[in-house]
């Protein structure tokens, strides 16, 4: 099994600053195609998650460009440039190389 | 604008069989996947498996002797039965739809997935 294992779990982070959550894989998630099998979701208080990237750095139908993905190999990042407060909620990251496997979740909160 | 719901009893007894339905409505079953996943009281995600409108499934490799997904795009639905359920089975089970993502290297043309609509979930409690 592919384990995913995100930090810091909690990021408490002040509105108009930028914020960063790492996910790491315990394997490559390098496809043989040469593209990275890695999303990112966010849980919002209340809701059921919704995609914000997909295939490592494509953002999703509707996300705000100030939410960008980067990484490679077992190494990925997800980077807001300027917190808002409606960005409040639980970030995973997931792999789908082998099954699809999430990481435990990074909760940020406003300061 | 496709909307998932799940439905299903809120309350099982230890040992009992899991039946939740999802339904579709909004849009078309066809040529997608669709997922189940749970989130045991705060803690994080786990998919359990997904079927194509096909009828092909993929599951868990942690839950596949006990979960069987399924479809019946007629009715514009899919379901999850997860046998002999224990208290780690209590969550809120969500279902969802993996929408498909062409990559294209030649000759190779790969399909990548990922979850696009999500129902609301429905909440699982497993108590004798």
């Amino acid at each position: 099994d592919i384990v995913m294992t995100q930090s810091p779990l909690l990021l408490p982070v002040t509105p108009g600053e930028p914020a960063s959550i790492s996910c790491r894989s315990s394997q490559s998630l390098l496809h043989s195609n040469g593209y990275t099998y890695l999303d990112w979701y966010v849980q919002k208080p209340g809701q059921s998650p919704q995609v914000l990237i997909y295939l490592g750095s494509n953002r999703a139908s509707g996300v705000p460009d100030r939410f960008s993905g980067s990484g490679s190999g077992t190494q990925f990042t997800l980077e807001i440039s300027r917190v808002e407060a409606e960005d409040v909620g639980i970030y995973f990251c997931m792999q789908s190389l082998q099954s699809y496997t999430f990481g435990q979740g990074t909760k940020l909160e406003i300061k | 604008q496709v909307q998932l719901q799940e439905t299903g009893p809120g309350l099982l007894k230890p040992s009992e069989t899991l039946s939740l339905t999802c339904l579709v409505s909004g849009g078309s079953m066809k040529n997608y996947f669709w997922s189940w996943i749970r989130q045991p009281p705060g803690k994080g995600l786990q998919w359990m498996g997904y079927v194509h409108s096909s009828g092909r499934t993929v599951y868990n490799p942690s839950l596949k002797s006990r979960v069987t997904i399924s479809i019946d795009t007629s009715k514009s639905h899919f379901s999850l039965r997860l046998m002999s359920v224990t208290a780690a089975d209590a969550a809120i089970y969500y279902c969802a739809r993996d929408v498909s993502y062409p990559i294209v290297v030649p000759p190779t043309t790969y399909f990548y997935y990922y979850m696009d609509v999500w129902g609301k979930g429905t909440t699982v409690t497993v108590s004798s």
